[in-house]
């Protein structure tokens, strides 16, 4: 089973800056899922984009997604402090079951 | 509340002795899942489950044990815990199969002497 494969490792920014988180995976899907980590925590889910969906809002979160170079970027904007986690990608594969994580993005925002 | 249960929370325990993690979900979810977190290893899947009496192999299943005799309980259960399992460990649920979004558990942090 594949796994997204996110950059950088770890990004450390000042408040107020974009974050930008990219992912990379392997083969055909169905959807691609971002989940956030707060240090220890259960992972939260952010936002799911599907593959026939390019850009997707919510909030202060920018996702895209481009299936011909197998990639997506998560964008967070005016970033806050208490953005500082663990950031995760989650392809879910055309075929198969299930959903798997890679080791993340670390995001540190410092105020 | 929608939410996933874990416990114990913190587990202290030595080599060989049997112990099991529960997980519950009042979501009605036909999925749940165990994961394991490990330094520079990201999250691994150990054992998934897409409805009761029905469990498959994750990536990392070696010394774990599942059963799903009831839709909202998952327990994960390890027979003779090493060392190598000392870890932090989370439970996961969603709805359907295992594409959908998933909800986790806050955890159970586990060493092993």
């Amino acid at each position: 089973s594949q796994q997204g494969e996110e950059d950088p490792q770890a990004l450390s920014i000042q408040e107020g800056e974009n974050a930008t988180m990219n992912c990379s995976y392997k083969t055909s899907i169905n959807n691609l899922q971002w989940y956030r980590q707060n240090s220890g925590r259960g992972l939260v889910h952010l936002i799911l984009i599907r593959s026939n969906e390019r850009e997707k809002h919510s909030g202060r979160l920018r996702v895209t997604l481009d299936t011909s170079k197998k990639s997506s970027s998560l964008l967070i904007t005016a970033s806050r402090a208490a953005d500082t986690a663990s950031y995760f990608c989650a392809p879910k594969e055309t075929s198969g079951s299930r959903l798997t994580f890679g080791e993340g993005t670390q995001l540190t925002v410092n105020p | 509340e929608a939410q996933v249960t874990q416990n114990p929370r913190y587990l202290i325990t030595v080599t060989g002795k049997k112990l099991t993690v529960t997980c519950s979900q009042n979501m009605n979810h036909e999925y749940m899942s165990w994961y394991r977190q490990d330094p520079g290893l990201g999250l691994r899947q150990i054992y998934y489950s897409m409805n009761v009496e029905v469990t498959d192999k994750g990536d990392v299943p070696e010394g774990y044990k599942v059963s799903r005799k009831e839709k909202r309980n998952f327990p994960l259960i390890l027979e003779s815990p090493s060392p190598n399992q000392t870890s932090l460990y989370f439970c996961a649920s969603s709805r359907g199969t295992g594409g959908n979004i998933q909800y986790f558990g806050a955890g159970t942090r586990l060493s092993v002497l």
